[in-house]
């Protein structure tokens, strides 16, 4: 099975750096991802780690620790247009579907 | 890039109606989802297939049925539409495992049952 740990909520302000935090379990590892999900909207793929280390992408990074059963995405120069959820979905190395939890809510404020 | 189409958007249905929803990528990937989201929770696999002909529950199957005769398309369907499966329906396909696991989706439709 999974577990997965992220804040249900966040608040930032425009232009500010947000970090968003992850910790989870699973039976085997086989990398995470990160997806952005607005409003009403289906999910699309952020990034994926599946060494240790940060992966920087514009004003998107990912870092991953395999040893901690921990990530975090980092935001920098946060826009309005951030507002979204953002979903930490790790990879299992059995042959199971991805798990989606309910991911953290994002809201930027002037 | 890859294309998720999903057939509608918003759909409207009653009450007892069999309802087909109808997903098809372009990318000629081997898996197949279909999820379901709620306001307030995560979205929540109902059905998936790793190959044509193949399909898998799973964990909220009850109620619904999956057809997956070509590779690409993937359907939905509800046999006796009831209120409580009003919800946002997504479609996603990805490729194999690993990085080729990632799900591209649909653009989701928004089933009214009533």
């Amino acid at each position: 099975g999974q577990n997965i740990d992220q804040p249900t909520e966040m608040t930032a302000t425009e232009g500010a750096i947000v970090q968003i935090n992850c910790t989870y379990q699973t039976s085997g590892f086989n990398g995470l991802f990160w997806y952005q999900q607005h409003a009403g909207e289906a999910p699309t793929f952020l990034s994926y780690n599946v060494l240790d280390g940060l992966e920087e992408k514009g004003r998107f990074s990912s870092f991953l620790s395999r040893s901690k059963g921990y990530s975090y995405l980092l935001l920098k120069e946060l826009q309005m247009k951030d507002s979204a959820s953002y979903l930490c979905v790790p990879v299992d190395s059995g042959n199971t579907p991805l798990v989606f939890g309910k991911g953290t809510r994002l809201s930027v404020i002037a | 890039d890859v294309k998720v189409t999903q057939s509608s958007r918003y759909l409207v249905k009653r009450t007892g109606e069999k309802v087909f929803l109808e997903c098809v990528q372009d990318m000629d990937h081997e898996n197949m989802f279909w999820y379901r989201q709620d306001p307030g929770l995560g979205l929540r696999l109902i059905y998936f297939s790793y190959d044509v002909k193949m399909k898998e529950k799973g964990d909220i199957p009850e109620g619904y049925s999956v057809s997956r005769e070509k590779k690409e398309r993937f359907s939905l369907i509800l046999e006796s539409a009831s209120t409580n499966q009003t919800s946002m329906y997504l479609c996603a396909s990805s490729l194999n495992r690993g990085l080729d696991e990632k799900l591209f989706f649909g653009s989701g439709t928004q089933l009214s049952v009533l």
